[in-house]
C-alpha cells in the first residue's frame, strides 16, 4: 500500500513563475491537508480539503495561493507569481474519513526554492 | 482557537541520557486529540502516539513514554536511554472539532554519541 506521494521532491522556480505541487493521498483516504515548513520553523497549516471541497483554508495566504482536490487525480497546491518568501518545504498529509482521532500520514514533502 | 507550544527549541543530550520534550496546548473544545510526530533528517513526519482528551492514562512503549495531564494542559514525551537514532525534530499536535491539526514549532533533539 503506497504511502502519500508528493511530487516533485524539489522544485526550483524564478520569481514570478508558477509553482504546482502535487499530492496523491494514500488509497482510501479522502482528506488532504497541506502544511508549510519554513527553515527553522514548525509546520504551519494551510488548507484542509476533501474530495471536490475546501473544508478549511484559514491558513492560506489570500492571494496567489490556491488548492484543489478533484474527484479524480491528485490534490494540487498552486502558487502563482512566486516570490522568494515562498521558499519552503510543503508537506501534504492525508487521513481516512472517520473520527477526530485519525492520525495523519505525511508525504516526503516538496522543497520549493525561488531564485 | 487552538494553540500548541513547545518551549524547547533545541535539546542536546549524550547517548543513554533520558530526555523529556515538553508540550503545552490550548483549546476550548472538550473533545480533542493530542499527537506526537517525529521528523527525521529525511524529512517525512512519522506518527508516534495519539491521546484523546478523555484518556489521561500515561503510556509507555519501549523507551518512549508519554505523560498527559489535563490539569496543566500538557502532553510531555520522554525518551529513556536516548540513542543517536533518536536525533530528529519532534512535533506535538492538537486536533479538535475544527478538523485540522495544529502543530507546535517542534523541538530539535540531538543525541551525541
Amino acid at each position: 500500500n503506497a504511502g502519500v506521494m508528493q511530487n516533485p521532491r524539489h522544485l526550483v522556480r524564478r520569481r514570478g513563475q508558477e509553482a504546482r505541487l502535487r499530492c496523491s493521498p494514500m488509497k482510501g483516504h479522502s482528506h488532504v491537508y497541506w502544511y508549510r515548513q519554513l527553515p527553522e520553523e514548525g509546520l504551519k497549516f494551510m488548507v484542509y480539503l476533501q474530495k471536490e471541497n475546501i473544508i478549511d483554508e484559514s491558513g492560506m495566504p489570500k492571494e496567489r495561493f490556491s488548492a484543489e482536490f478533484p474527484k479524480e487525480g491528485p490534490s494540487i497546491l498552486r502558487i502563482q507569481q512566486v516570490v522568494r518568501g515562498d521558499s519552503a518545504a510543503y508537506f501534504c498529509a492525508s487521513s481516512p474519513p472517520g473520527h477526530l482521532g485519525e492520525k495523519l500520514f505525511f508525504g516526503s514533502g516538496t522543497q520549493l526554492s525561488v531564485l | 482557537a487552538q494553540k500548541v507550544t513547545q518551549a524547547q527549541t533545541e535539546i542536546s543530550v549524550v547517548e543513554k541520557e533520558d530526555v523529556t520534550l515538553d508540550c503545552v496546548y490550548e483549546t476550548r473544545d472538550t473533545t480533542y486529540y493530542l499527537f506526537w510526530y517525529k521528523q527525521p533528517p529525511s524529512g517525512e513526519l512519522v506518527f508516534l502516539i495519539r491521546r484523546n482528551s478523555f484518556d489521561e492514562q500515561n503510556e509507555i512503549s519501549g523507551r518512549y513514554s508519554w505523560n498527559f495531564q489535563k490539569s496543566t494542559s500538557s502532553f510531555n514525551f520522554t525518551i529513556t536511554a536516548s540513542q543517536v537514532v533518536d536525533s530528529a525534530v519532534y512535533f506535538c499536535a492538537l486536533r479538535a472539532n475544527a478538523g485540522k491539526s495544529t502543530f507546535g514549532d517542534g523541538t530539535t533533539l540531538t543525541v551525541k554519541p
